[in-house]
C-alpha cells in the first residue's frame, strides 16, 4: 500500500527566504504525486502534480516540486516566500488503477517571520 | 464553476443526534469522495464513489456512518448516532476520469462539534 511521510510538522521561515518543504513516499510502481495548501479554515487546493516527464514540475504561486525516483522524494520549493504563504501543506500519492484514491502526508505547518 | 458547496459550513450538535453533511460536487465529475479532518489522524478517506456508486467504504469507522449519492449532482454523509469524538471537519472531494484531470477539487468543509 501506498504511503506518504512528511517529515516536518511545523517549519518557519522568513519573508523573502527560499522554503523548501520534505515529502517521502512510498509506492511499487510510478506514482501520482500531488502537492495540495490548504489556507485556515478552507479546503485544500491543489499546487501542482507530477504523473511522468520531466521531473521538476511547476505549479501556482510560484512553487515548483522536483520527483527524485532514486530518494523517493516530491519536494516541493519556492524561491522567496510571502507572507500569504502561510499555511498546511500536503503531500499525497495516489494510484491509477481504476481509482483516484489518494493517501495524504500528516501536513506541514508553515509560519513566515515578518 | 462554482466548485465544490458542502453544507453547512459549521455544525454544533449534541451527542445522540442525527447530523447529515452534504455536498454538491462539481458539474460533469464523476467521482466523488469523503474525507475526515482531524489533528491526531490527518486526513482519512471515508468512502469514495463512482458514477454514483459506491465503490470503496472501507474507511467508514462504524455502522454509525453511512454516505448516499442519489444522483450525480448531490451526496449525503450521516451520522447517527453523533458522538464527541466524530467532532472533525469533514471534506468533500471531487474529479473526472482521466490520467490529465487526475487530483481532486475540494470544498470548504464541514466542522462539525458534537457536545
Amino acid at each position: 500500500a501506498q504511503s506518504v511521510t512528511q517529515p516536518d510538522i511545523h517549519i518557519t521561515v522568513s519573508e523573502g527566504a527560499s522554503l523548501e518543504l520534505r515529502c517521502n513516499y512510498s509506492y511499487g510502481a510510478t506514482p501520482y504525486l500531488f502537492w495540495y495548501v490548504q489556507s485556515p479554515g478552507q479546503g485544500l487546493q491543489l499546487l501542482l502534480k507530477y504523473f511522468s516527464g520531466d521531473t521538476l514540475v511547476q505549479g501556482i504561486k510560484g512553487f515548483e516540486a522536483e520527483f527524485k525516483r532514486s530518494q523517493s522524494s516530491f519536494n516541493l520549493r519556492k524561491p522567496s516566500v510571502h507572507w500569504s504563504d502561510a499555511a498546511e501543506y500536503f503531500c499525497a500519492v495516489g494510484e491509477f488503477q481504476g481509482a483516484q484514491k489518494l493517501v495524504f502526508g500528516q501536513g506541514t505547518r508553515l509560519t513566515i517571520n515578518p | 464553476d462554482a466548485g465544490v458547496i458542502q453544507s453547512p459550513r459549521h455544525e454544533v450538535t449534541e451527542m445522540g443526534q442525527e447530523v447529515t453533511l452534504r455536498c454538491k460536487p462539481i458539474s460533469g465529475h464523476d467521482y466523488l469522495f469523503w474525507y475526515r479532518q482531524t489533528m491526531m489522524r490527518g486526513l482519512e478517506l471515508l468512502i469514495y464513489f463512482n458514477n454514483n456508486v459506491p465503490i470503496d467504504d472501507s474507511g467508514m469507522p462504524e455502522d454509525r456512518f453511512s454516505a448516499k449519492m442519489p444522483n450525480a449532482s448531490f451526496s449525503t454523509l450521516k451520522i447517527q448516532p453523533s458522538e464527541p469524538r466524530d467532532s472533525a471537519v469533514y471534506f468533500c472531494a471531487s474529479s473526472l476520469t482521466g490520467r490529465s484531470n487526475y487530483g481532486y477539487t475540494f470544498g470548504s468543509g464541514t466542522r462539525l462539534t458534537v457536545v
